[in-house]
């Protein structure tokens, strides 16, 4: 099945500058990858995605490359704020999977200090 | 309805008891899925559901684990004979699909926290 690798484990940032975080998949057929933000006790919510057609997609201040040759995709924050303080998740899912069946990366602790 | 609703929001629980979660999904999703999420770990899928037919079920779901839709409306999860290993954050989520919208989009709940002392 499919695997998902992320990293950092943790990332901090001062406030304005940019955040990377960059996943591994194993399965080369995986066709979509989004990335979840939770803030501490709070829901996972989708920041943005990505499918497998498209190298590259942004919203405002974050953006999501993908390189399917490499089998990795990254995010990007952009001018960081203290509000942006979150784990990161991102995922993928197998091209024969329901589209709500994802594999999960580990996630990425953002701390963004003032 | 804003969002998909959980409850309990927390469970402590002895060894062995059995509980009970319930989720209810964004009334207009078809689809219904359960993740289970251990601290400093993302998600893992346990189960989902379209409508009221559970589809799949991961080999993490042991036969301690059942989950039903009945109506495909709201979902329950049972934990029987509960273990240490099971304490955990149960998270629901749900999507809507058919043949001409397929979105990802996970809606997901604020989820259920398990405590097996």
């Amino acid at each position: 099945g499919e695997n998902v690798e992320q990293h950092p484990s943790t990332l901090s940032v001062q406030e304005g500058d940019s955040a990377v975080i960059k996943c591994t998949y194993s399965d080369s057929a995986s066709n979509y990858f989004p990335w979840y933000k939770q803030e501490l006790g709070k829901r996972p919510q989708l920041i943005i995605d990505i499918r497998s057609n498209v190298g590259e997609k942004k919203d405002q201040r974050i953006a999501v490359t993908l390189n399917k040759t490499a089998k990795h995709f990254s995010l990007h924050i952009t001018e960081t704020q203290p509000e942006d303080s979150a784990v990161y998740f991102c995922a993928a899912r197998g091209v024969t999977d329901s589209w709500g069946k994802l594999q999960f990366g580990a996630g990425t602790q953002v701390v963004v200090t003032p | 309805d804003t969002g998909v609703s959980q409850n309990p929001r927390h469970k402590i629980t002895k060894r062995g008891q059995n509980v009970t979660f319930r989720c209810d999904p964004i009334s207009e999703h078809n689809r219904l899925y359960w993740y289970r999420q251990t601290l400093g770990q993302g998600p893992e899928f346990l189960t989902y559901f379209q409508n009221e037919a559970q589809l799949e079920k991961s080999r993490l779901l042991s036969d301690r684990f059942s989950a039903e839709r009945p109506k495909g409306s709201f979902s329950t999860l049972e934990i029987q004979r509960t273990e240490q290993g099971d304490s955990a954050m149960y998270l629901c989520a749900s999507s809507f699909s058919d043949r001409i919208t397929n979105t990802g989009e996970l809606f997901f709940g604020e989820g259920s926290r398990l405590t097996v002392l």
